[in-house]
């Protein structure tokens, strides 16, 4: 069973806040992944770490960052949110090379800027 | 660049099997990926294919042609639960990256 968690599940605030969506799994994976989703559309890649202090950008530019200081942990900051910042945030981890690499997701984080 | 493509939309009533197909073009492969998504929910995983062929879990089923750049899921003795969207995902050679298709939305009607 995957042990993957994000908080908040759920976050309305207002244009110019900072805000820093949490995401930690206990499954010692190195590799972990943010996906941003809008309703009814493909997930796309916006930030990914093969393992501490590694941090890398994704297919989809994003104003956001990432840090991973610890192999549990990786958060993703917005700076100054804006009402096109409004998406589902989903992390994901997986565990490497010599299996399947299968991607276990966190139940995501839906963001609403106003 | 990989590109992904699947339907967009299908209907199968109850009981009954479906197949939900996927085509790529991909600069490099390392595997293809089926998962569940249900509405409002996170992606869960259902299958893996790396090596052409058939792969069977169950009342899920995956196949791989790699020379074709193409698989499909096969769903037998559809249920209403399995009303979803199907995500096709594939990983570039060298990569842990998935790319994702835009996704299959299945209604299971009774």
């Amino acid at each position: 069973e995957a042990d993957i968690y994000q908080t908040p599940r759920y976050l309305v605030i207002g244009t110019g806040k900072k805000i820093t969506l949490e995401c930690s799994q206990t499954m010692g994976h190195d590799k972990m992944y943010w996906y941003q989703q809008d309703p009814g559309m493909e997930l796309h890649l916006i930030h990914y770490s093969y393992g501490v202090n590694s941090t890398e950008k994704g297919d989809l530019s994003s104003e956001s960052t990432v840090s991973r200081i610890r192999t549990e942990h990786f958060p993703l900051t917005l700076e100054s949110a804006r009402p096109s910042h409004t998406s589902q945030y989903l992390c994901a981890s997986s565990e490497g090379p010599g299996v399947t690499n299968e991607q276990f997701f966190g139940p995501g984080t839906r963001l609403t800027v106003l | 660049g990989q590109n992904i493509d699947q339907p967009t939309e299908m209907t199968a009533t109850e009981g009954a099997i479906v197949q939900i197909n996927c085509t790529y073009q991909t600069s490099g492969f390392n595997g293809l990926f089926w998962y569940q998504q249900h509405a409002g929910e996170a992606p869960t995983f259902l299958s893996y294919n790396v090596l052409d062929g058939l792969e069977e879990k169950g009342r899920f089923s995956s196949f791989l042609s790699r020379s074709k750049g193409y698989s499909y899921l096969l769903l037998k003795e559809l249920q209403m639960k399995d009303s979803a969207s199907y995500l096709c995902a594939v990983s570039g050679a060298g990569s842990y990256q998935l790319t994702f298709g835009k996704g299959t939305k299945l209604s299971v009607i009774p």
